[in-house]
């Protein structure tokens, strides 16, 4: 039933050890979204997908990565995280139709000891 | 860019009515959404105003006035489960982007 998929749900890795998170959608959206989640705090953008067409943000630090080999799947690469990188990360999806509706996975809680 | 403006926490008591207000100033506007995300859970779509006026979703109410650049989310009937924080967004109308306000945690009590 679930719609937009991530995993792992909790990730724990450490400090400058690369780390890869994952998303798929059954929904056939064409837009996926990435963002950063602190404590207490509003999503934060990272990039989005619009098709294959990457649009990063300009705040978003070199630190982090993505692809999209498909429509179906996403992946955030984190290349070196650090102690500030332990946060949610929720994927999310909607279509250009509907734009201001997006479907967000349950998210990854990553920790960096 | 975009900036919104939301209280950042409310609380009520079980079956009361708590309206969340969120005020914008936007570059362009392309609609006011509504968004609730309860602790350690991901954020869930309420509801969308394009136009002004009222939309009403069971219990969840959303109004947008575009003159004023103001919306509100109302929440009737108040139950403990809609403890959880609640976020205002408008969409870029140049882009598929959403920026949100900085989120209103509502807790309610017995």
């Amino acid at each position: 039933d679930a719609m937009v998929i991530q995993n792992p749900r909790y990730q724990v890795t450490q400090f400058g050890k690369p780390v890869t998170l994952s998303c798929s959608q059954t929904l056939n959206h064409n837009v996926m979204y990435w963002y950063q989640q602190k404590s207490s705090q509003a999503p934060k953008l990272l990039f989005h997908y619009y098709d294959k067409d990457f649009n990063n943000e300009a705040d978003t630090p070199d630190n982090f990565q993505s692809r999209r080999p498909n429509t179906s799947f996403c992946f955030l690469d984190i290349r070196s995280p650090g102690l500030g990188d332990a946060a949610m990360y929720l994927c999310a999806t909607s279509s250009t139709g509907t734009a201001s509706v997006q479907y967000f996975g349950a998210g990854t809680r990553l920790s960096v000891l | 860019g975009q900036s919104l403006e939301q209280p950042s926490e409310v609380t009520a008591v079980e079956g009361a009515i708590v309206q969340i207000n969120c005020t914008y100033q936007t570059s362009g506007f392309y609609g006011l959404s509504w968004y609730q995300q309860h602790d350690g859970g991901a954020p869930t779509f309420l509801s969308y105003n394009a136009l002004d006026g009222l939309e009403e979703t069971g219990r969840f109410s959303s109004f947008l006035s575009r003159s004023d650049s103001y919306g509100y989310l109302l929440l009737q009937e108040l139950q403990m489960k809609d403890s959880a924080s609640y976020f205002c967004a408008v969409r870029d109308p140049n882009d598929y982007k959403l920026s949100f306000g900085a989120g209103t945690t509502v807790t309610v009590r017995a």
